[in-house]
């Protein structure tokens, strides 16, 4: 069976911090996916990054940084420097090739205070 | 922004009543997706489909029905809605199965009473 764990239910930071959000999967099949997406408060769901099991390169888009490690079935999620607007609830998935559904974690709420 | 629209965005319905969502896409994508968000249970998947008239289960469809006759409208209806279907519901495109990217629409608020 495929899992993903979110084990932080809420985090809250004082703005400029760096702060990482965890993710830990489970899969047996060796060809798999990974996701993170933000929801907001105003309700959407907006895609964030997509990896495959194949590349470990770790991924930078200006504040935003992963980390994808296979021996520990990790794909972790960093903001650097944070700012209020990035308060929401984040989310972790995997989906496996061929299969039709991503499996969701049960969401991070991140919190910025100014 | 992938083309998703959901309708209606937000409904009350009572118990025992039919309802139906819809969303539509102008990408063209061949997959949609229903999912449902509920406290503590993240999204789950209640219905999908893979081409016009071509649907299958998800692992939370009981009381869900879908319907696609046209690549751009995946509906949703629930025959008789009940409080536990009380959720936000998201729909989801994606042009195939191997892993690509979904694309979720902005969501549908739905309260049953």
């Amino acid at each position: 069976a495929q899992k993903v764990t979110q084990a932080q239910t809420e985090i809250s930071v004082v703005e400029k911090e760096d702060v990482t959000l965890d993710c830990v999967y489970e899969t047996r099949d060796t060809t798999y996916y990974l996701f993170w997406y933000k929801q907001p408060p105003s309700g959407e769901l907006v895609f964030l990054i997509r990896r495959n099991s194949f590349d470990e390169q770790n991924e930078i888009s200006g504040r935003y940084s992963w980390n994808f490690q296979k021996s520990t079935s990790s794909f972790n999620f960093t903001i650097t420097a944070s700012q209020v607007v990035d308060s929401a609830v984040y989310f972790c998935a995997l989906s496996l090739r061929g299969a039709q559904k991503l499996v969701f974690g049960q969401g991070t709420r991140l919190t910025i205070n100014p | 922004d992938a083309g998703i629209t959901q309708s209606p965005r937000h409904k009350v319905t009572e118990t025992g009543t039919p309802v139906t969502l819809r969303c539509h896409q102008t990408e063209n994508h061949r997959y949609m997706y229903w999912y449902r968000q509920d406290p503590g249970h993240g999204l789950r998947l209640i219905h999908y489909s893979y081409g016009v008239k071509d649907t299958d289960k998800g692992e939370v469809s009981d009381g869900y029905s879908v319907s696609r006759s046209k690549t751009e409208d995946f509906l949703l209806t629930l025959e008789s809605a009940t409080s536990s279907q009380t959720s936000v519901y998201f729909c989801a495109i994606s042009e195939s199965f191997l892993g690509e990217t979904q694309y979720f629409g902005p969501g549908t608020r739905l309260l049953v009473l």
